[in-house]
């Protein structure tokens, strides 16, 4: 059964901080990985997908990294913002699971001006 | 282009009561997966619907149902409210395969009295 853990479960930081949040799995039979955001009380919005095949993905200020053999990702967040404060969320999928994801219970990130 | 949609966006029932939750894919999306997220966790599956067959179930009790109509959008139904059963129900949808991002609609935060 997939487990997926998220460190920290919360973190504060200035602005302007760069940041790191670490994902692990149980399994490493994954098809990809994803990180998310959700803002209180809210849906997901989805940052980055890495297919299993991949090492990084990189959008803007974010970047994450995935080690499938180990299995770990890390959520590299640069020069935060008090915007950026929000639940970050990791999911996997994988196995014959068609798409279906397994999640970590998030770390809430706040980023103080 | 409209994103994942779901109604009602809140809802209050009491206990042994039934609710039904709607959702209506992102275009061009025919699998949709339903998740419940209770405070302060990540969100936990549900089941999934492609060509309006349940494909997969995670461990949920036969209390929650489901149904995909031919348009694609889909029913969760909740029989015998329980009070453990107040959560936010996110619905996603994607392709079809298991390397497709999910897109996440804004949910349903259901409270049971």
């Amino acid at each position: 059964k997939q487990e997926v853990t998220q460190i920290p479960a919360a973190l504060s930081v200035p602005e302007g901080e760069n940041l790191v949040l670490n994902c692990s799995f149980t399994d490493s039979a994954i098809y990809n990985l994803q990180w998310f955001r959700q803002d209180p009380g809210k849906g997901l919005t989805s940052l980055l997908l890495i297919q299993s095949s991949q090492r990084e993905q990189t959008s803007g200020r974010l970047n994450a990294s995935l080690d499938k053999s180990s299995g770990r990702s890390t959520l590299y967040i640069a020069a935060s913002q008090p915007g950026d404060s929000a639940t970050y969320l990791c999911a996997v999928s994988g196995g014959t699971s068609y798409g279906k994801l397994t999640f970590g219970q998030g770390t809430i990130l706040t980023v103080h001006p | 282009d409209a994103g994942v949609t779901q109604s009602p966006t809140h809802l209050i029932k009491t206990r042994g009561q039934q609710v039904t939750l709607r959702c209506s894919p992102k275009s061009g999306h025919d699998t949709v997966s339903w998740y419940q997220q209770a405070l302060g966790q990540g969100p936990q599956f549900i089941f999934q619907y492609y060509e309006e067959e349940e494909r997969q179930r995670g461990n949920f009790p036969d209390r929650f149902s489901g149904h995909q109509f031919p348009n694609y959008s889909s029913e969760l139904n909740v029989n015998a409210l329980l009070l453990g059963d107040s959560a936010l129900y996110l619905c996603a949808s994607s392709s079809g395969t298991a390397y497709e991002k999910l897109f996440f609609g804004s949910g349903t935060q259901l409270s049971v009295l």
